[in-house]
């Protein structure tokens, strides 16, 4: 089993709809990401999240919310798609920072398979 | 203002080449340093990391980190066509909640 889950692999849906995707992670770690990545911009941050009662908004939250359900999980909710929202969506993990004094630098982040999500 | 900047490439290699990938960054503050490999469709997969000025190998990829110049690169020895990819360098930036930003990318075409 993969250590970074993410569900749905691909989703179509509707301007206006409710969607959710969800990550989960065996890896124990505490610190989890939604990106985006568009063709030709790169992967931009979404939301992050240090611990379950921690959760921070990235570079574009506008149209997105999250839910840290447990250590493990991590939702992420586009409340009304609009077609500027289809995407490539990726999760990600990290146990500690990437370079902070105490941490242990040498996993950078674990991401997930991905969503591919179209909004018609 | 950017703060990791790559070439977006295409980068043509000769198959059995060196291929070099380089990365900007503008923090003097960051620390850490990574460069990732992705697949069209798929998701990035890390592949160095680096956090001391020099080079440091892995069979035939090494990293490369200069801080006093904010620069950092990834040689690829012997290209072989699945090397094919785009290569991401993140940054830890020690001045944003400790996240990594990653550039945009250079792609990397391996000619047989």
């Amino acid at each position: 089993d993969a250590d970074v889950t993410q569900t749905p692999r691909n989703r179509i849906t509707k301007t206006g709809k409710r969607i959710m995707l969800e990550c989960s992670q065996t890896k124990g770690h505490d610190r989890m990401y939604w990106y985006r990545q568009d063709p030709g911009l790169g992967l931009q941050l979404i939301y992050y999240s240090f611990d379950v009662k921690d959760i921070n908004k990235g570079e574009i939250s506008d149209g997105y919310s999250v839910s840290r359900q447990a250590q493990a999980k991590f939702s992420l909710s586009l409340e009304s798609a609009i077609p500027n929202q289809t995407a490539l969506y990726f999760c990600a993990t990290s146990d500690l920072s990437g370079g902070g004094p105490k941490a242990d630098r040498g996993h950078g982040y674990t991401f997930g398979s991905g969503t591919r999500l179209t909004v018609v | 203002q950017k703060e990791v900047e790559q070439n977006s490439g295409p980068l043509s290699v000769p198959e059995g080449a060196i291929a070099s990938l380089n990365c900007t960054y503008s923090d003097r503050g960051s620390q850490s340093f990574f460069w990732y490999r992705q697949y069209s469709g798929k998701s990035p997969e890390l592949i160095m990391s680096i956090y001391s000025n020099g080079d440091k190998e892995d069979g035939r990829f090494t990293a490369q980190l200069n801080k006093a110049s904010q620069y950092v690169s990834l040689l690829i020895r012997d290209s072989q066509p699945s090397d094919s990819a785009t290569y991401l360098c993140a940054v830890n930036l020690m001045n944003r909640d400790d996240k990594i930003i990653f550039g945009k990318g250079t792609r990397l075409h391996i000619l047989p």
